[in-house]
């Protein structure tokens, strides 16, 4: 079983709807969690950090369930400019990142 | 900003040649990482340092050797190109504690080994 893992999508919406994906993780022992978000052809950056109470940004919501070892990403009102692949990211121990293969979102005018 | 700067944007060398990738950092971050991304595959970990003169190495290091004499700077190297090592790079960096602070990642290098 793969360390980190994402629905590789994609999934595409029409503007102004909501969004979610989730990402499970292997290892119980996981610390850190962060969403990525990378556009084609450029590098990955740091959308937000998940707390295990769940945080908000804006139109962005992230859950932790560390019972089930799953993250998710809720996008509301989307808009075209969220087309994007959002990568899951995992820290277990040290100061190294793993990451999932990433879900491809495209948002349709 | 913290800014992470990579080499090359895009670089082709042959099969067998000694490839350099260079990777520089601004903002005197103790940690620094390479990557490569493939389709399907995602990020893997191929080295990473946290001090100067000091490396360890990730997931998949055969094929590969890093070089860190100076704080700012990581270098990779592919010390004989083979076609499987085309692929793009990514160089990032992070302050002491990467679960406060993130990566920031360089803008990446495609290699193409022919």
């Amino acid at each position: 079983r793969k360390e980190v893992e994402q629905d590789p999508g994609p999934f595409n919406v029409p503007e102004g709807a909501t969004v979610a994906f989730n990402c499970t993780y292997s290892n119980s022992a996981s610390q850190s969690f962060f969403w990525y978000r990378q556009d084609c052809r450029k590098e990955p950056k740091l959308l937000m950090s998940v707390y295990s109470s769940g945080n908000e940004d804006g139109r962005f919501t992230a859950q932790l369930n560390r019972a089930s070892q799953y993250i998710s990403l809720l996008i509301r009102d989307s808009k075209l400019s969220d087309s994007a692949t959002y990568l899951c990211v995992v820290n277990n121990y040290g100061q190294n990142f793993v990451f999932g293969p990433g879900t491809r979102l495209s948002v349709l005018p | 900003d913290v800014k992470v700067t990579q080499s090359s944007r895009y670089l082709v060398k042959r099969t067998g040649e000694k490839v350099f990738l260079e990777c520089v950092q601004d903002m005197d971050h103790e940690n620094m990482f390479w990557y490569r991304q493939d389709p399907g595959l995602g990020l893997r970990l191929i080295y990473f340092s946290y001090d100067v003169k000091m490396k360890e190495k990730g997931d998949i290091p055969e094929g590969y050797s890093v070089s860190r004499e100076k704080k700012e700077r990581f270098s990779l190297i592919l010390e004989s190109a083979s076609t499987n090592q085309t692929s793009m790079y990514l160089c990032a960096s992070s302050k002491g504690t990467v679960r406060t602070y993130g990566y920031t990642f360089g803008s990446g290098t495609r290699l193409t080994v022919v």
